[in-house]
């Protein structure tokens, strides 16, 4: 059983600040990184991929990865009220998509 | 514009009843899957499929058979519902491996 560990939470950050979301997966197999937003009653939706060690930018989020120590992280710069949500973590190898139960986020206005 | 759309969002079905729940995707992916999620449980999943009338068991497919007849549609059935499968089910489309997946917006069942 491959797993996947996020810490559930509710994390809670002043808007504005910096979240820092966290993610360890157990199968050294995986390839690529995946994080999806959820809102509540929504489905995921992506927010950004990783394939390489080291930090990947997009906008106000940054993906961090560490095969080594088979870590990934999801740091959102200038948090917003509308970051609001659940984020999950999926790892993938080949076809594949393993997810952790994710952690809650609530920005503070 | 991408979009993968499931047949029923609020379904109320009797223990025992047979059970579809279908998915379509417009984006020509080869890759399909069904999820379900469920509080403290996250995203688990059930099968999957990579091309036309093949079919991968995931984490817990007991309970569950699916069909990939056509490309573009995904079926998940349950022969015999239980209560116990009283969930949000999610499908998912992927352009190939190690692609982002696209989800619908989801089937929530309830088995009484």
């Amino acid at each position: 059983q491959k797993e996947v560990e996020q810490n559930s939470g509710p994390l809670s950050v002043p808007e504005g600040a910096i979240a820092s979301l966290n993610c360890t997966y157990s199968d050294r197999g995986s390839q690529s990184f995946f994080w999806y937003r959820q809102y509540s009653g929504k489905s995921p939706e992506l927010i950004m991929f990783i394939y390489s060690n080291g930090d990947k930018e997009d906008g106000r989020f940054t993906a961090q990865l560490n095969k080594a120590s088979q870590y990934v992280s999801l740091l959102i710069r200038d948090s917003q009220p509308s970051d609001s949500a659940t984020y999950l973590c999926a790892p993938n190898t080949g076809n594949q998509f393993y997810f952790g139960t994710g952690t809650s986020l609530t920005v503070i206005p | 514009d991408v979009k993968v759309t499931q047949s029923s969002r609020y379904l109320v079905k009797r223990t025992g009843e047979k059970v579809f729940l279908e998915c379509v995707q417009d984006m020509d992916h080869e890759n399909m899957f069904w999820y379900r999620q469920d509080p403290g449980l996250g995203l688990r999943l059930i099968y999957f499929s990579y091309d036309v009338k093949m079919k991968e068991k995931g984490d817990i497919p007991e309970g569950y058979s699916v069909s990939r007849e056509k490309k573009e549609r995904f079926s998940l059935i349950l022969e015999s519902a239980s209560t116990n499968q009283t969930s949000m089910y999610l499908c998912a489309s992927a352009p190939g491996a190690k692609r982002e997946l696209f989800f619908g917006e989801g089937s929530r069942l309830t088995v009484l």
